[in-house]
């Protein structure tokens, strides 16, 4: 079983919809959690960044922990078509980036 | 300011043969990485150093080495290329922001070997 797992999509949803992605985790250790964003034939992105539970906004994206359950969430309001991209989601028990462990994406994509 | 940028783009290889992929930063971060993507594997750590000088083992080192000589290059050399390391390459850089490291990333080689 791999530590942290993601759905791989592709999903599609039209333009305005509200997207909702998901991690799930196995190591009850991790307590930093990020989203990266990654367009095609690009490198990843820091998008979000949140540590141990909770919640945090950053204008249409709001990331969501819940370490009871090890789960991780990413919700994008008012979906725009320059959100088609793939989601990673990335997860650490340290505070170095050498022991971050990131999910395999999920690729969005928005219809206008 | 170019951020961190990567050599070659893309690039196909013939099995057996010695490739280094190279990275510059210009941001003076102290630690890198080199990760390579796969299809449903997502993002693998291959090597890192935290800061000149220094050389540590990610995930998946087998076949790979790295060498830090001064704070903003990092190659990485396939010794004798293998088609099992077909894959997009990508280096980053970090710094600490808050208690935690920041990542930043390079555009990505494509390397394919046949």
């Amino acid at each position: 079983q791999k530590e942290v797992e993601q759905d791989p999509g592709p999903l599609s949803v039209p333009e305005g919809a509200i997207v909702s992605l998901n991690c799930t985790y196995s190591n009850s250790a991790f307590q930093y959690f990020m989203w990266y964003r990654q367009y095609s034939r690009k490198g990843p992105e820091l998008l979000m960044y949140t540590y141990s539970s909770g919640n945090k906004e950053d204008g249409r994206f709001t990331a969501q922990v819940d370490k009871s359950s090890k789960y991780i969430s990413l919700f994008i309001r008012d979906s725009q078509p320059s959100d088609s991209a793939t989601y990673l989601c990335a997860m650490s028990a340290h505070s170095s980036a050498s022991k971050i462990i990131f999910g395999s994406g999920t690729r969005l994509s928005i219809r206008p | 300011i170019a951020g961190i940028t990567q050599a070659p783009t893309s690039q196909i290889l013939a099995a057996g043969r010695r490739m280094t992929l190279r990275c510059t930063q210009d941001m003076r971060h102290n630690a890198m990485y080199w990760y390579r993507q796969d299809l449903g594997l997502g993002l693998r750590l291959i090597h890192y150093s935290n800061t000149a000088g220094t050389t540590g083992k990610g995930e998946v080192p087998d076949g790979y080495s790295v060498s830090r000589a001064n704070t903003d290059d990092f190659p990485l050399t396939l010794a004798s290329a293998v088609p099992s390391q077909t894959s997009v390459y990508f280096c980053a850089s970090s710094v600490e922001v808050g208690n935690t490291d920041t990542q930043y990333f390079g555009p990505g080689t494509r390397l394919t070997v046949l």
